[in-house]
């Protein structure tokens, strides 16, 4: 079964300031992956997702991530961190074959500091 | 509608008593999931729908919980005897068919409180 492993429950960051949010995967065969957003008292929004050969994928709010095998990371990065970025940020996968099901990390909480 | 409807939005139940959750996916996507998310837990997977085949109720997590899916559509969870660690809340999701890679979408959930 797959796994995601995401480093760092808690975030802290400057306005202005990069954001850098750690996701590592365990499959022997690449999986596709995909960054959520969560905002308080909302439900899961797509950010981005990687199923093709473009490795860097960017997505919505200027976020983007970068898919890197020999690592099996998936990071999501932003260059300028916004005070509407604070949000609960979750890593996913799934599988290439079998059923489009996702498997979660435990999510890491992105606060930005004025 | 435009997006994937939960409701209620939020429950607090007795302990010992059954509760129903519904969900309306997209229209038009085939696959229908439920996932809870605990405190601390993070995501967790229950059961997934698709199309006309047989649910993968693999994440659920005792006989209490059971969902089924009617014409292909709407969606019930239901929990039997509730029980204070069954609080969370639980999100619906749909995704176009099993084809993997495919977009899933998600409701802003139900909040379920056990008392």
């Amino acid at each position: 079964a797959q796994s995601v492993t995401q480093l760092g429950s808690h975030v802290s960051v400057s306005e202005g300031a990069l954001v850098l949010l750690r996701c590592n995967y365990s499959s022997s065969v690449p999986p596709y992956l995909f960054w959520y957003v969560q905002y308080p008292n909302q439900g899961l929004q797509l950010l981005l997702k990687y199923t093709s050969a473009a490795t860097l994928v960017k997505g919505i709010n200027g976020f983007e991530a970068e898919f890197k095998k020999s690592e099996t990371s998936f990071h999501l990065t932003k260059p300028s961190a916004h005070m509407s970025d604070a949000a609960e940020y979750f890593c996913a996968v799934s599988e290439r074959t079998g059923a489009n099901n996702l498997f979660f990390g435990t999510g890491t909480r992105l606060t930005v500091i004025p | 509608g435009a997006g994937v409807s939960q409701s209620p939005s939020n429950k607090v139940t007795e302990k010992g008593k059954d509760v129903e959750l519904r969900c309306d996916p997209i229209s038009g996507h085939t696959a229908l999931y439920w996932y809870r998310q605990s405190l601390g837990q993070g995501l967790e997977f229950l059961i997934y729908f698709q199309g006309n085949s047989a649910p993968d109720k693999s994440g659920l997590p005792s006989d209490r919980f059971s969902a089924e899916r009617t014409g292909g559509s709407v969606s019930t969870l239901t929990i039997q005897r509730t029980q204070q660690e069954d609080s969370a809340v639980y999100l619906c999701a749909s995704s176009l068919d099993k084809g993997t890679g495919n977009t899933i979408y998600f409701g802003e959930g139900s909040w379920l409180t056990v008392v």
